[in-house]
C-alpha cells in the first residue's frame, strides 16, 4: 500500500532553515510527481511546490521562489522540502502529497504532515 | 494566478440532508482539473474528486462533482455524520491554487 511517512516536529528561530523529508513506499518512487503543501493553524491549504523525482526537477510557487528547495534521493526513495529564512508566518504543519504520473496533477496520497513552530 | 472562490463559507445542515458546494475560478479552468478534498480536523486531506467529476478511488457514490469552465459544484446526496468536515477545492491546470474552504457543520 502507498505511504508517505514524514519527518518529526520541528521547532526552529526565526532566520533559520528547516528540512522536511518524506519517504514513500508502496509504490514506483520515480513515476509520480510529489507535492508539498502547508497549512498555517486555522487557516486553509497552501501549495508551496512539486519535484519531478525521475529527474529531480522541481517547480515553486511564485510566494517561495527562492526561499524553498525540494530535492530527493532515489536510493532511499525520499524528497525533501528545504525553507529558508524562517519568519514566524512560516508556522504551519508542512505535507508532502502524491502528484501525478505524465503530469503534476491532483494528490492521491499524503503524509501525515510535519508541524514546523517558527519561534524566537 | 487562477483565484478559486468557495461558497458558501459554512454550510449548517442535518444528517441525511443534500449538501451543495461551490466552487468559482476567476477564469477557465484548463481540461477541467479541478479536485476536491475532504479535511477533517487533525488529518490529512483526503482526494475525493479529480477532474470535475471522477470520483477517487473509496470515495462513496453520494460524492459527485459537476462543472466545467470556471464554476464547479461539489454535491453530497445524504449527509453522514462522517462527513461534516472541511472541503476543499483546487485547480491543477495552471500551477496550482486551492479555495479557501467551505466548512460543513452539524445544524
Amino acid at each position: 500500500q502507498v505511504q508517505l511517512v514524514q519527518s518529526g516536529a520541528e521547532v526552529k528561530k526565526p532566520g533559520a532553515s528547516v528540512k522536511v523529508s518524506c519517504k514513500a513506499s508502496g509504490y514506483t518512487f520515480t513515476s509520480y510527481y510529489m507535492h508539498w503543501v502547508r497549512q498555517a493553524p486555522g487557516q486553509g491549504l497552501e501549495w508551496m511546490g512539486v519535484i519531478n523525482p525521475s529527474g529531480g526537477s522541481a517547480t515553486y510557487a511564485q510566494k517561495f521562489q527562492g526561499r524553498v528547495t525540494m530535492t530527493r534521493d532515489t536510493s532511499t526513495s525520499t524528497v525533501y522540502m528545504d525553507l529558508s529564512s524562517l519568519r514566524s508566518e512560516d508556522t504551519a504543519v508542512y505535507y508532502c502529497a502524491r502528484g501525478g504520473i505524465a503530469v503534476a496533477g491532483n494528490q492521491d496520497y499524503w503524509g501525515q504532515g510535519t508541524l514546523v513552530t517558527v519561534s524566537s | 494566478e487562477i483565484v478559486l472562490t468557495q461558497s458558501p463559507g459554512t454550510l449548517s445542515l442535518s444528517p441525511g440532508e443534500r449538501a451543495t458546494l461551490s466552487c468559482r475560478a476567476s477564469q477557465s479552468v484548463i481540461s477541467s482539473y479541478l479536485a476536491w478534498y475532504q479535511q477533517k480536523p487533525g488529518q490529512a486531506p483526503r482526494l475525493l474528486i479529480y477532474g470535475a467529476t471522477s470520483r477517487a478511488t473509496g470515495i462513496p457514490d453520494r460524492f459527485s462533482g459537476s462543472g466545467s469552465g470556471t464554476d464547479f459544484t461539489l454535491t453530497i446526496s445524504r449527509l453522514e455524520p462522517e462527513d461534516f468536515a472541511v472541503y476543499y477545492c483546487q485547480q491543477y491546470g495552471s500551477s496550482l491554487t486551492f479555495g479557501p474552504g467551505t466548512k460543513v457543520d452539524i445544524k
